[in-house]
């Protein structure tokens, strides 16, 4: 069973870069028909999307946030990363790392499982 | 401001049907399906409906959903305590040459 879980500094300074890691577990980053994405929830709030990466690297992200966001993958330690640069305290919100499925039946069908457990990323000086 | 439109909260007793609506446009639910997610208070979302109607291996038959143009539903039957949480829907967005959007969440108690 495939298992994800978040690693990386819990705060970070303004104008900063936020980075982070996933580490898969259980199952192999490299298999196809997955993206490994990034999705966060600031406090209280609702879910946001910030980005995927492929096993071969290819990327692809949120059109909000996509001037500061970068996310790779290292396939030997079967980890995926994001940095975040010029955080402010607007980035401050729980990251999670998911697995996002992808499979074709009747048109593209795509859903997040599994989910790590999330780690909180607060922004102060 | 989320692009999907949930209520922000739904309520019932044990063993009621509740249902909790998540509304779309045609760019997102209108042409893509829709996925329903389950965070119970301190944890990482759950995946609970996918394609619209599909359920994961594990996930209680109490839990349907359903999609009609650019709405969807999530029914639970049965309510349970355990079912006390947030519950949110989600949907690729063709827009913008794509991304995911989610609803706003919506606030589950069992009274």
């Amino acid at each position: 069973q495939v298992q994800l879980q978040e690693s990386g500094p819990g705060l970070v300074k303004p104008s900063q870069t936020l980075s982070l890691t996933c580490t898969v577990s259980g199952g192999s980053i490299s298999s196809g028909g997955y993206y490994w994405s990034w999705i966060r929830q600031h406090p209280g709030k609702g879910l946001e999307w910030i980005g995927y990466i492929y096993y071969s690297g290819s990327t692809y992200y949120n059109p909000s946030l996509k001037s500061r966001v970068t996310i790779s993958v290292d396939t030997s330690k079967n980890q995926f990363s994001l940095k975040l640069s010029s955080v402010t305290a607007a980035d401050t919100a729980v990251y999670y790392c998911a697995r996002e499925r992808i499979t074709m039946v009747r048109g593209v069908i795509r859903w997040f499982d599994p989910w790590g457990q999330g780690t909180l990323v607060t922004v102060s000086s | 401001q989320s692009v999907l439109t949930q209520p922000p909260s739904a309520s019932g007793t044990p063993g009621q049907r509740v249902t909790i609506s998540c509304s779309g446009s045609s760019s997102n639910i209108g042409s893509n399906t829709v996925n329903w997610y389950q965070q119970l208070p301190g944890t990482a979302p759950k995946l609970l409906i996918y394609s619209n109607n599909q359920r994961p291996s594990g996930v209680p038959d109490r839990f349907s959903g359903s999609k009609s143009g650019t709405s969807a539903s999530l029914a639970i039957s049965g309510l349970q305590s355990e079912d006390e949480a947030d519950y949110y829907c989600a949907a690729w967005d063709d827009s913008l040459n794509g991304h995911w959007v989610f609803g706003g969440g919506t606030k589950l108690t069992v009274l």
